[in-house]
């Protein structure tokens, strides 16, 4: 069966500071990734996409950037975070060319100071 | 104009009885899928439910169900049996397009889901 692995599950983070969240599928080939953010009781924005290595869309303009280095490894960066970053920070895969569901990772919570 | 709306911000419901959450939709693809998710305190997104546009009836997983009216562009979700399990945020979501190589999801703003024992 297919999982999605999502870590680090909560962060705290200095205005500034640099980061990375890291995402990984197993048990499935050439899915489609998504990073998403969720504000406090809010719905879920799309961030970016991704349908295969290297391949990157960005939905939304921001100091946020994302890398698929490998078919089933998303990554979400930042060289320098802002306190509007703060947020959950959701990873996401589904079958490519099919209509089955996205499905999510646990989430991340982030915290800026 | 929102492609998603959730009017109920939050809905309470007695253990044991149903009760509905509603989703209206905004689209002009013929081609959509509609989904609900579960999202607990713990804050992990839950598939429940989808519905594709041209499925002729009513999508079913177990206690939960799919009342897709398409005239009305309606999609809400009923749940049976309510259990206090079922307290959390219930997120409708729409698909627009034939599936392809890229799926863009819209969500709603979500619907807060509380069972009274």
């Amino acid at each position: 069966s297919q999982t999605i692995h999502q870590w680090p599950a909560t962060l705290v983070q200095p205005v500034g500071s640099p980061l990375s969240l890291e995402c990984t599928v197993e048990g499935t080939s050439n899915p489609n990734l998504y990073w998403y953010r969720q504000a406090a009781g809010r719905g879920l924005q799309l961030l970016f996409y991704s349908v295969g290595i290297g391949q990157i869309s960005s939905e939304v303009p921001q100091n946020l950037s994302a890398s698929r280095p490998q078919d089933r490894q998303f990554i979400l960066s930042s060289k320098k975070l802002l306190l509007s970053d703060s947020g959950f920070y959701l990873c996401a895969w589904s079958v490519r060319d099919s209509n089955q569901p996205q499905h999510f990772g646990d989430g991340t919570r982030l915290s800026i100071l | 104009a929102q492609k998603i709306t959730q009017t109920q911000p939050g809905m309470f419901v007695q253990e044991k009885e149903a009760v509905t959450l509603d989703c209206t939709y905004d689209t002009s693809d013929p081609s959509y899928g509609l989904f609900w998710y579960k999202q607990p305190s713990s804050g992990e997104m839950i598939f429940l439910i989808y519905q594709g546009s041209y499925d002729q009836q009513n999508a079913t997983e177990g206690r939960y169900s799919l009342n897709f009216q398409k005239a009305r562009k309606s999609a809400n979700l009923v749940i049976s049996a309510s259990q206090l399990g079922d307290s959390a945020m219930y997120f409708c979501a729409m698909r627009e397009g034939p599936s392809g190589g890229y799926q863009k999801v819209t969500f709603g703003t979500g619907t807060k889901l509380q069972v009274i024992p």
